[in-house]
């Protein structure tokens, strides 16, 4: 079963402009992570943000997580056509080595 | 560091026959995972290992799925018989360290297509 629920689906947007996504979970977690995955490749890690955390940066990314509502976002500013990929977060379940990747967000920049 | 090598990256197969893919996982990390992809049901965690031991199968569909990793740098994902269901992207990851705190590297998957 999926863990994490990523919104919007799809996102297509201008280079230059900021791109969110959210992610949106159910059980209790320890840590989150996003990943990005461009076509025919496999995952790369991007960042990790832990329960105690609130706002986390690296580079042109910002990562904030709200445990309250049990969701996170991811922030990429000044695109480039170098971002267009998949992105998505995944979970350890509340300390499970084992995580779980929500349905990913597809996004687009335009040159 | 060469990152976690899969093969073959793409294998296609009939129905009924034998598939084998393969990993080599980054040297010194004790985790290794199985995933499928497939655009109807994401990303799916299929068994996991530490240590060379297999620690949860729950998610191996049926029993025709089998895994083995006989040491710390090879591990295969079996299917038989195949079947068209099981055309998916399979993806092997490797991690050092538990409790979800490290980062999975992935391989580039293999592209399974059963006719």
């Amino acid at each position: 079963s999926q863990q994490g629920e990523e919104d919007p689906q799809a996102l297509s947007i201008q280079e230059g402009e900021n791109a969110t996504m959210n992610c949106s979970y159910k059980t209790s977690i320890n840590n989150l992570q996003w990943y990005r995955q461009n076509s025919g490749r496999g995952l790369v890690h991007l960042i990790l943000i832990r329960s105690n955390e609130r706002e986390k940066h690296s580079g042109r990314l910002r990562v904030t997580l709200d445990t309250s509502k049990k969701s996170s976002s991811l922030l990429i500013t000044a695109s480039r056509a170098a971002d267009t990929a998949s992105y998505f977060c995944a979970t350890d379940q509340g300390g499970a080595q084992k995580l779980v990747f929500g349905q990913g967000t597809r996004l687009t920049i335009n040159p | 560091d060469a990152g976690v090598i899969q093969s073959p990256r793409h294998e296609v197969t009939e129905m009924g026959q034998e598939v084998t893919l393969r990993c080599k996982p980054i040297s010194g990390h004790d985790y290794l995972f199985w995933y499928r992809q497939t655009m109807m049901r994401g990303l799916e965690l299929l068994i996991y290992f530490n240590n060379n031991v297999p620690i949860d199968d729950s998610g191996m569909p049926e029993d025709r799925f089998s895994a083995k990793m006989p040491n710390a740098s090879f591990s295969t994902l079996k299917i038989q018989p195949s079947e068209p269901r099981d055309s998916a992207v399979y993806f092997c990851a490797s991690s050092w360290g538990n409790r979800g705190r490290s980062p999975l590297h992935f391989g580039n998957g293999t592209r399974l297509t059963v006719t």
